[in-house]
C-alpha cells in the first residue's frame, strides 16, 4: 500500500515563486489535512478538509490555498513564497469519526530564499 | 482553543534503562483522543501510543506506557528498557472526539539514547 504520498521530497524556492505541493492518498479516507513543522515547534494546522469540495482553515492559513476536487488528492499551493514559508510540511489522511488513525506522507522541505 | 505542552526539549537516557517524557495540554473538553508520536530523522511521524480519554486504563504497547491523569490534564510517556532505535523527537498531540486528524502538538522532546 503507498498509503500517503507527498512529492516533491525537497524544494527550493525564491521569494515571490509559486508552488503546488501534493499530497495523494490511496485509503478511501474522508479527511485529508495539512500541518507546517519549524524547528523547535510541533506540527501546526494549516488546512484541512472532510471530503470532496468541502475545505476549512487551521491555526496558519495565510499565504496558503487548498482545494479538494477528488478525495485522493489535496493539494497545498503557495501562491507567492515568503522566506517565513521555510518550513518542513506534511499532509495527513484519516477516516472521519471517533476511532481513527491519522496517517502521514514523508514531509515535504521547503526552503524560501 | 486547546494547548499541548512538552516541557523537556531535551531528555537523556542510558540503553536499556527507563525514561518519562511528560505532557502537559489544556481543553474544556471531556471526551478526546491523546498521542505519542515519534519522529526519527527520517521525518516520518510514527504512532506509538493513543490514549481515549474515557478509558480510566492506562493505554500499553510492548515497551511503551502512558500514565493518563485527566484530572491534572497530564499524559506522560514512560520507554522501558530503552533502545538506540528509540532515539528520536517524540510529540505528544491532542485530538477532539470525531475530529478526524485535526491534530494540536506539543512542542516536542529529544529522547537522546546513551550506549
Amino acid at each position: 500500500n503507498a498509503g500517503v504520498t507527498q512529492t516533491p521530497k525537497f524544494q527550493v524556492l525564491k521569494t515571490g515563486q509559486s508552488m503546488t505541493l501534493q499530497c495523494a492518498q490511496d485509503m478511501n479516507h474522508e479527511y485529508m489535512s495539512w500541518y507546517r513543522q519549524d524547528p523547535g515547534m510541533g506540527l501546526r494546522l494549516i488546512h484541512y478538509s472532510v471530503g470532496a469540495g468541502i475545505t476549512d482553515q487551521g491555526e496558519v492559513p495565510n499565504g496558503y490555498n487548498v482545494s479538494r476536487s477528488t478525495t485522493e488528492d489535496f493539494p497545498l499551493r503557495l501562491l507567492s513564497a515568503a522566506p517565513s514559508q521555510t518550513s518542513v510540511y506534511f499532509c495527513a489522511s484519516s477516516y472521519l469519526g471517533q476511532d481513527t488513525e491519522a496517517f502521514f506522507g514523508q514531509g515535504t522541505r521547503l526552503t524560501v530564499v | 482553543a486547546q494547548t499541548v505542552t512538552q516541557s523537556q526539549p531535551e531528555m537523556s537516557v542510558q540503553e536499556a534503562e527507563t525514561v518519562t517524557l511528560s505532557c502537559t495540554y489544556d481543553t474544556s473538553e471531556s471526551d478526546y483522543y491523546l498521542f505519542w508520536y515519534k519522529q526519527p530523522p527520517s521525518r516520518q511521524m510514527i504512532l506509538v501510543i493513543r490514549q481515549e480519554a474515557y478509558k480510566q486504563q492506562n493505554a500499553t504497547e510492548n515497551r511503551f506506557s502512558v500514565n493518563f491523569q485527566k484530572a491534572a490534564k497530564s499524559f506522560s510517556l514512560k520507554i522501558s528498557d530503552s533502545q538506540l532505535g528509540d532515539a528520536a523527537m517524540y510529540f505528544c498531540a491532542y485530538r477532539p472526539e470525531n475530529a478526524g486528524n485535526m491534530l494540536t502538538f506539543g512542542g516536542g522532546t529529544r529522547l537522546m539514547v546513551k550506549p
